[in-house]
C-alpha cells in the first residue's frame, strides 16, 4: 500500500529552527510537495522537490532523498505566524497526490 | 482576485438528502480535484478531472459523483448523504496533473445528521 508518515505534532520556540520529517512508500514517484495549512483554512503550497537535494526559499527549505524515501521541511527564524499544520504529499505513478496526515507545529514565545 | 470559490461555506444536512457542493475557478486550470479532510487523516482524493469533459475516480469515490461540463466548474454531488460523509471538503485546481502545485478553495464544512 501507499503510505506517508510524518510526526503528529511538534513544538518549537520563536526565533529557533525546526525540521519536520516525512517518509514515504508509494507506487511510483513524480515529486514531493509541502503545504502549509492554518487551522480552519485551506492548504497553501510551499515547495516541490523532484530531484535529490535541498531547495531553499527564504526562511523555508525542503530536502529530498529518493533512495531513502525521505524528505524534510526546515523552517528558520520561526515566527508565531508559522504555527500551522505542515502537509507532505507525494505524486504517485498516476500523478495523484498521496497526502500525509500533517504535522501540527506549535510555536511558543 | 483569481482563485477558487466553493459554496456553501458550511451546511448541515439530514441523512438521505441529496447535496451538491459547488466549485468554480477562474485561473483556466486544466485539472481539478475534490478532497475530503478528516481529523487525523491526510487529504483523500474523491474524484478528479484532467480536463473539461473528463473525470476520474480517486481513493474514496463511493457515494459521490462529479461532472466537468466546462473548464471553470467542477461540482460534487452526494446522491444520498450518510453520516460518514461528515467532513471538510476541499476543491483544488492545477495547471496540469502531477507536477503542478494545487490551489485550494476555502472548503465546505458538511455535517450529516
Amino acid at each position: 500500500g501507499q503510505n506517508i508518515d510524518q510526526p503528529t505534532e511538534m513544538t518549537a520556540t520563536e526565533g529557533a529552527i525546526v525540521q519536520i520529517n516525512c517518509t514515504y512508500q508509494t507506487s511510483g514517484f513524480n515529486g514531493l510537495f509541502w503545504y502549509q495549512q492554518h487551522a480552519g483554512e485551506a492548504p497553501t503550497f510551499l515547495s516541490y522537490n523532484v530531484l535529490d537535494g535541498l531547495e531553499e526559499k527564504g526562511r523555508f527549505s525542503s530536502f529530498l532523498s529518493r533512495s531513502k524515501g525521505y524528505s524534510y521541511l526546515l523552517l528558520k527564524e520561526l515566527q508565531m505566524k508559522d504555527s500551522a499544520s505542515y502537509l507532505c504529499a507525494v505524486s504517485d505513478s498516476n500523478y495523484q497526490l498521496i497526502w500525509g496526515a500533517g504535522t501540527k507545529l506549535i510555536i511558543k514565545p | 482576485i483569481a482563485g477558487i470559490t466553493q459554496a456553501p461555506t458550511s451546511q448541515i444536512l439530514a441523512a438521505g438528502r441529496r447535496m451538491t457542493l459547488r466549485c468554480t475557478q477562474d485561473m483556466r486550470h486544466n485539472a481539478m480535484y475534490w478532497y475530503r479532510q478528516d481529523l487525523g487523516l491526510g487529504l483523500r482524493l474523491i474524484h478528479y478531472s484532467n480536463t473539461a469533459g473528463t473525470t476520474g475516480k480517486g481513493e474514496v469515490p463511493d457515494g459521490y459523483s462529479v461532472s466537468r461540463a466546462n473548464t471553470d466548474d467542477f461540482p460534487l454531488t452526494l446522491a444520498s448523504a450518510v453520516p460518514s460523509q461528515t467532513s471538510v471538503y476541499f476543491c483544488a485546481s492545477s495547471e496540469g496533473m502531477g507536477n503542478q502545485p494545487q490551489h485550494f478553495g476555502d472548503g465546505t464544512r458538511l455535517s450529516i445528521l
